[in-house]
């Protein structure tokens, strides 16, 4: 069955560093693949959703990287804040059917 | 626009009894979800509506758990009877089409003591 990998060690970095989350999968690419935040005692919020003929998507000051060979997806946040504090989730859907799989989330803490 | 609305929002009962959760999701979204989070784990898909029909609900333990979406609208999680490893947050999501970005409601968490 398929896997996905979030790093599950919290990262932390310094206000105004770029941040970046790993995700990893086995076997077969998705049909695309979507980046979520969650805040603590809420619902993931939806960040951006990438396609798999596509290698990079770009939204203020995220960016998604989609790496079919390596089997790997990268969420970057340049200038980051600590309003960015939160655990982002990466989820993929492999059979284009709206079923999404999500890895366990990676937590970023933002220092000032 | 009014988010998905999902009722109650905490809810603690004891092993073998049943609890139900409510979902209305974003009006005019085709796809609901129900997923069930476990404390420091990712939302793991228990059953997906396309409209009235069900799309997938390989993951829901049938035994136990059912579903049902009313007129393609408003869908009911029920558990019954719950056991201890059923506590976690239970998220209710839906979205325009299958291939678009799911919107979340606020989630249920449910405490079996």
């Amino acid at each position: 069955s398929q896997k996905i990998e979030q790093n599950s060690e919290a990262l932390n970095i310094q206000e105004g560093k770029t941040a970046t989350l790993t995700c990893n999968y086995t076997n077969y690419s998705p049909a695309y693949l979507q980046w979520y935040r969650q805040d603590p005692g809420r619902g993931p919020v939806f960040l951006l959703l990438i396609r798999e003929n596509e290698k990079e998507k770009r939204k203020e000051r995220l960016k998604v990287t989609f790496d079919t060979t390596l089997k790997q997806s990268l969420f970057h946040i340049t200038a980051s804040q600590p309003a960015d504090s939160a655990t982002y989730l990466c989820a993929l859907d492999f059979g284009n059917t709206g079923k999404l799989i999500f890895g366990q989330g990676t937590t970023l803490q933002v220092k000032p | 626009e009014a988010g998905v609305a999902q009722s109650p929002r905490y809810k603690i009962i004891e092993k073998r009894q049943s609890v139900a959760f409510w979902c209305n999701p974003i009006s005019g979204h085709a796809t609901l979800y129900w997923y069930q989070q476990i404390l420091g784990q990712g939302p793991k898909l228990l059953i997906q509506f396309q409209n009235n029909g069900v799309v997938d609900d390989s993951q829901l333990p049938k035994d136990r758990f059912s579903a049902e979406r009313l007129k393609g609208v408003d869908s009911t999680l029920k558990i019954q009877p719950a056991k201890l490893e059923d506590s976690a947050v239970y998220l209710c999501a839906s979205s325009l089409w299958t291939d678009s970005e799911a919107f979340f409601g606020q989630g249920t968490r449910l405490t079996v003591v």
